[in-house]
């Protein structure tokens, strides 16, 4: 069992809302990511980071920002909520090195913006 | 373009019965293959993970074949249980990327029948 936990596990919020996803992990890792997925889609990356102070957009364009403060923290946020955001979001966190070390996935947050 | 196809779609056996989900990508140059496990509103969980030198290997109940001449790989899932109803995901890594960037497929939908 990977050692990366997301909060809140479902959210259901109003347009025009703030909200934060929060994604923490315990093992030392420095490369952390935040996917989106759809129902019966595949993942699709969204934003990554190396380490601390380090962030980057993925392949996927979203309205959603991120930050890295801490090693072991990456919160995901959205400004202001649509119906468009409403999807499951997944964070991840790997190893450093190349050539694709394994990525642990947290519980993943399902959001629903009404 | 990067790709990773997976079929069929979806699968229903009955419980104690075998069967053989595939995959097919052109991701390039190739680091490795895994196949993930995704339970229902739960993030991916790693079955098995496979470089390019490997041509088969085993989980348990779980067999990965990868023939990266060909560029496919199948999921043999033996004398399946309730417990394996789950999406399987076929997930490839580039080698050439240091943030180590997945490839993900659509995902196979397994139900398994009591």
């Amino acid at each position: 069992e990977a050692d990366i936990y997301q909060t809140p596990r479902y959210l259901v919020i109003g347009t025009g809302k703030k909200i934060t996803l929060e994604c923490s992990q315990t093992m030392g890792h420095d490369k952390m990511y935040w996917y989106q997925q759809d129902p019966g889609m595949e993942l699709h990356l969204i934003h990554y980071s190396y380490g601390v102070n380090s962030t980057e957009k993925g392949d996927l364009s979203s309205e959603s920002t991120v930050s890295r403060i801490r090693t072991e923290h990456f919160p995901l946020t959205l400004e202001s909520a649509r119906p468009s955001h409403t999807s499951q979001y997944l964070c991840a966190s790997s190893e450093t090195g190349t050539g694709g070390y394994e990525q642990y996935f947290g519980p993943g947050t399902r959001l629903t913006v009404t | 373009k990067n790709q990773v196809e997976q079929s069929p779609q979806s699968l229903i056996i009955l419980e104690g019965k075998n069967c053989t989900l595939q995959c097919n990508y052109t991701v390039s140059p190739f680091s490795n293959l895994r196949w993930y496990k995704q339970d229902t509103g739960r993030g991916p969980v790693s079955l098995t993970i496979m470089t390019f030198s490997e041509n088969t290997k085993s989980n348990g109940r779980y067999t990965a074949t990868l023939d990266a001449d060909t560029k496919q790989s199948s999921l043999h899932i033996t004398a399946s249980q309730l417990s394996d109803s789950a999406s399987y995901i076929c997930v490839v890594s580039d080698r050439g990327s240091t943030l180590g960037r997945l490839y993900f497929g659509r995902g196979t939908q397994l139900t398994v029948w009591p």
